[in-house]
């Protein structure tokens, strides 16, 4: 069974501290995404990663870094949290091909206090 | 510029019914997928069915089909024999060569399926 899979699925945070989303893929995909998703909108891109230390600004990268050391294992890194990253986030994978089908992991309900 | 839009918020059907559900999108793009996702209550997002630009025949997975209108840019997702189940929040979603393989998606279609 392909699975994507997010670490933790829920986390309060207040505003001013770190958080650290984990993602991660048993597909051996090389291109993974982080996605915010937010009450009334679509999904929006937030980094691409297309394989190891290969990672590429998205559509809202402002706040975020990412960092992916190995190949089944995308983090996210939000370095001093605002209230307005309150949101649910989505990790996605995909083989290394533009168009390919995207799997989504369960993803992190996230609120900053 | 690309875009993705759903213009129905919300829909709702019968136990056994077809459902259709609306999609239209801009791209100037040649080669492009249109894909169709569900969001559970949970929050899931799950894969349903995905239309390459480039194949005229209209793609069909169980009991998710699709009515792909290119010329027209627009894209219905089918959902034959409805069931409970299927209630979610359903999204459209544009892919191309173009925008680093990120999905541009519409708003959603929240569904339910009364029994």
């Amino acid at each position: 069974d392909m699975k994507v899979t997010q670490m933790p699925r829920y986390l309060i945070k207040r505003m001013g501290e770190n958080v650290l989303l984990e993602c991660g893929q048993d597909m051996s995909h090389e291109t993974m995404y982080w996605y915010r998703q937010d009450p009334g909108l679509g999904l929006q891109l937030i980094y691409i990663s297309y394989d190891v230390d290969s990672n590429s600004e998205g559509d809202i990268p402002k706040g975020y870094r990412v960092s992916r050391k190995k190949r089944e294992h995308f983090s996210l890194i939000l370095d001093s949290a605002k209230t307005n990253q309150t949101s649910v986030y989505f990790c996605a994978s995909s083989t290394g091909t533009y168009q390919d089908t995207q799997y989504f992991g369960p993803g992190t309900r996230l609120l900053v206090l | 510029a690309q875009r993705v839009t759903q213009v129905q918020p919300t829909g709702s059907s019968q136990w056994g019914e077809e459902v259709t559900l609306d999609c239209s999108y801009e791209t100037s793009e040649y080669f492009y997928r249109i894909f169709w996702y569900r969001q559970l209550f949970s929050g899931e997002m799950v894969f349903l069915i995905y239309q390459p630009s480039f194949d005229t025949q209209n793609q069909r997975s169980g009991r998710y089909s699709v009515v792909f209108q290119k010329s027209f840019k627009s894209i219905s997702l089918v959902i034959s024999a409805s069931q409970p189940e299927d209630s979610g929040t359903y999204f459209c979603a544009l892919s191309g060569n173009y925008n680093q393989g990120k999905l541009i998606f519409g708003q959603g279609t929240k569904l339910s399926i009364k029994p």
